[in-house]
């Protein structure tokens, strides 16, 4: 099954604690993106990349990496998470750049206590 | 900068049909999104339409452009419950290197009464 997988699902954590979220697509898409969804904010882009070791920042960068060191990975990292990193993130994926038909993965909760 | 709005909240009968509303403010967006998320689940993309045309159709949607004013809307015949859920609009438009910026909306939340 065509499919973008992201884990943890659900994750607390403590301020200063370094974690990763994973993502992965099976679909061999070349474009990858994170996000975060706020109450209020819609969706902001964290991160993207258009393929292998190609990243650059979406509008919301600020205490985050990634890494794309396969196509089918992007793993989203918090090297020293804060509260206001508590939000629901998404993995996305795409075959393509016109359009920009996006995959989305189930999502991570984090809250940063 | 780009900006994306939506009414937050429409409530429909089911049977009727659904019109959920959304400006953009980029001229330059070539295209344009309507994605659902269904409780405790990601965005699933329901259709796009690319920026010179005025209107498309896909069985219970109909999704329409109008440029001038900068408005798309998207209509859902026939609504039922399982339409119940947040509607995104987003925009897209090119960037350096052939990647596409894309802009999201806050969502409508779109519920559908027996």
């Amino acid at each position: 099954e065509a499919q973008v997988t992201q884990n943890p699902r659900y994750l607390i954590t403590v301020t200063g604690k370094k974690l990763t979220v994973t993502c992965s697509q099976n679909m061999n898409h070349e474009y990858m993106s994170w996000y975060r969804q706020d109450p209020g904010l819609g969706l902001r882009q964290i991160y993207y990349s258009m393929n292998v070791e190609v990243t650059d920042k979406g509008d919301v960068p600020e205490g985050y990496k990634v890494s794309r060191k396969e196509k089918r990975n992007f793993p989203l990292i918090l090297e020293s998470p804060s509260p206001n990193q508590t939000s629901l993130y998404f993995c996305a994926s795409s075959p393509s750049a016109r359009p920009y038909e996006q995959y989305f993965g189930p999502g991570t909760r984090l809250t940063v206590t | 900068g780009e900006d994306v709005e939506q009414s937050l909240f429409l409530s429909v009968r089911e049977g009727d049909s659904s019109v959920i509303n959304c400006t953009y403010t980029d001229s330059s967006s070539t295209y344009l999104y309507w994605y659902k998320q269904e409780p405790g689940a990601g965005l699933q993309l329901l259709t796009y339409i690319f920026s010179n045309m005025d209107m498309k159709q896909d069985q219970r949607l109909t999704v329409l452009l109008n440029k001038k004013d900068k408005h798309l809307s998207l209509r859902i015949a026939d609504t039922q419950t399982g339409d119940s859920a947040i509607y995104f609009c987003a925009e897209s438009w090119g960037r350096s290197g052939g990647y596409q910026k894309v802009t999201f909306g806050i969502g409508t939340k779109l519920q559908v009464i027996p």
